[in-house]
């Protein structure tokens, strides 16, 4: 199975800051890379996928990059509404894997 | 718009069964590659099981494989996974998820889940 590595567990930030997130394939999986949103008590949301594909509707401050093994997920100039939880998912191949999420805090 | 509603959750003791279904609306069904997944409470998510749009192609994770099994019935654009020997383990919201483009492994678009409980 792909192992996914993401870090940092969890980051504070203000509004207005910028946070990077990396997520890293304990082998190679091209740009079969996505990138999820979890707010309390709803389903994850799909941003990016693949690796730096913005979803459609996906505020433009979202960006993603890499191939390969390693990837970042960068929020700049970060909004009220971006707190909440990220996860990364190799779309590579089954069975299909999911970091251990990253938790956006307000500072 | 796209919805995906899941039902059949509840309370189950250790080794009991459940059946779990989920609703499809706004895309066409039959055409498209289908996802259970679970998230138990706290944690991240845990890929399920999928099923391809005609319903002769399944994986499993190796948590649930001979216990769970994915169907779906094209006709009434619903999605099941019948759920058996079940563990306390299992506790989680399912969720369904559809896909979307060429890559079965994409999660595309997440119901919004249906908790399952297993406990004595």
């Amino acid at each position: 199975d792909i192992q996914m590595t993401q870090s940092p567990a969890s980051v504070s930030a203000s509004v207005g800051d910028s946070v990077t997130i990396t997520c890293r394939a304990s082998q190679a999986i091209s740009n079969w890379l996505a990138w999820f949103q979890q707010k309390p008590g709803k389903a994850p949301k799909l941003l990016i996928f693949p690796a730096s594909s913005l979803q459609s509707g996906v505020p433009s401050r979202f960006s993603g990059s890499g191939s390969g093994t390693d990837f970042t997920l960068t929020i700049s100039s970060l909004q009220p509404e971006d707190f909440a939880t990220y996860y990364c998912q190799q779309a590579n191949a089954f069975p299909v894997t999911f970091g251990q999420g990253t938790r956006l805090e307000i500072k | 718009q796209v919805q995906l509603v899941e039902s059949g959750g509840g309370v189950v003791q250790p080794g009991g069964s459940l059946r779990l279904s989920c609703a499809a609306s706004g895309f066409i069904f039959s055409n498209t590659d289908m996802h259970w997944v679970r998230q138990a409470p706290g944690k991240g998510p845990e890929w399920v099981a999928f099923i391809h749009f005609g319903g002769a192609l399944t994986y499993y994770a190796e948590s649930v494989k001979g216990r769970f099994t994915i169907s779906r019935d094209n006709s009434k654009n619903t999605l099941h996974l019948q759920m058996n020997s079940l563990r306390p383990e299992d506790t989680a919201f399912y969720h369904c998820a559809n896909t979307e483009g060429s890559r079965w492994e994409l999660l595309n678009f997440w119901g919004q889940g249906t908790l399952v409980t297993v406990s004595s």
